[in-house]
């Protein structure tokens, strides 16, 4: 079974620029999360799909953060601008149905991102 | 708000010996505690769960000790080895649609 995919796996950029990231997810799983990593800290949900639609984006700084998952698969997540205390990892990862015992997190190893 | 709150930040066994990473937590409605690896440069990965019917769980060399009157549970590493050297997430989620949330994390250094 194929992982998470997720591209690029580093970026570098300046503050105010924008970025986007890609993921694609573990091919059935229906439900797909974008998490944020920052250096020392756990991951922190941004955004939760389920096929194409949002399930919760509570914590997503909607201001300057959006995402979307166009036909229920690949999903991309986009900053503009960017500050600097976006600096973090960004951990894609998919599940059968949301997470629970019988349906578990399968993460990608990640885009960390560095803005200067 | 931290939800699930991990102990310690860091942790340095000498190899053979017993890891323990402890987590609690406060919202009763939880019913599924994980634990997850990480390693440099990886996304984290599930090394085993719970749910609070049980009060333990064995695979391998590791074991969650689950204690649901105090709001707690544990990662036990048994015989740790040098390749155990990771960080390691507890999360924790309810039912329904909700996501996991997660610990700060236990950086594990295993030495020889």
């Amino acid at each position: 079974e194929a992982g998470v995919a997720q591209s690029p796996r580093y970026k570098i950029i300046e503050k105010r620029q924008s970025v986007a990231f890609w993921c694609n997810p573990i091919s059935g799983h229906a439900t797909l999360y974008w998490y944020q990593q920052i250096l020392g800290q756990g991951p922190k949900l941004l955004i939760q799909f389920q096929n194409n639609g949002v399930v919760d984006d509570s914590q997503l700084p909607k201001d300057r953060f959006s995402a979307e998952r166009l036909k229920g698969v690949d999903s991309t997540l986009k900053i503009q601008p960017a500050k600097l205390e976006d600096s973090a990892v960004y951990l894609c990862a998919s599940s059968l149905t949301p997470s629970n015992s019988n349906s578990p997190l399968h993460f990608g190893n990640g885009t960390r991102l560095t803005v200067t | 708000q931290q939800q699930v709150k991990q102990s310690p930040q860091s942790l340095i066994v000498q190899k053979g010996g017993i890891s323990i990473i402890n987590c609690a937590y406060e919202n009763t409605a939880f019913d599924y505690f994980p634990w997850y690896q990480q390693f440099p440069g990886k996304g984290p990965a599930l090394l085993i769960a719970i749910r609070p019917d049980v009060s333990e769980k064995k695979e391998g060399r590791f074991t969650i000790s689950f204690n649901k009157s105090a709001k707690q549970f544990s990662l036990h590493i048994m015989d740790s080895q040098p390749g155990d050297s990771a960080t390691y997430f507890c999360a924790a989620s309810r039912g329904g649609n909700t996501p996991l949330v997660f610990g700060k994390g236990t950086r594990l250094s295993v030495i020889a």
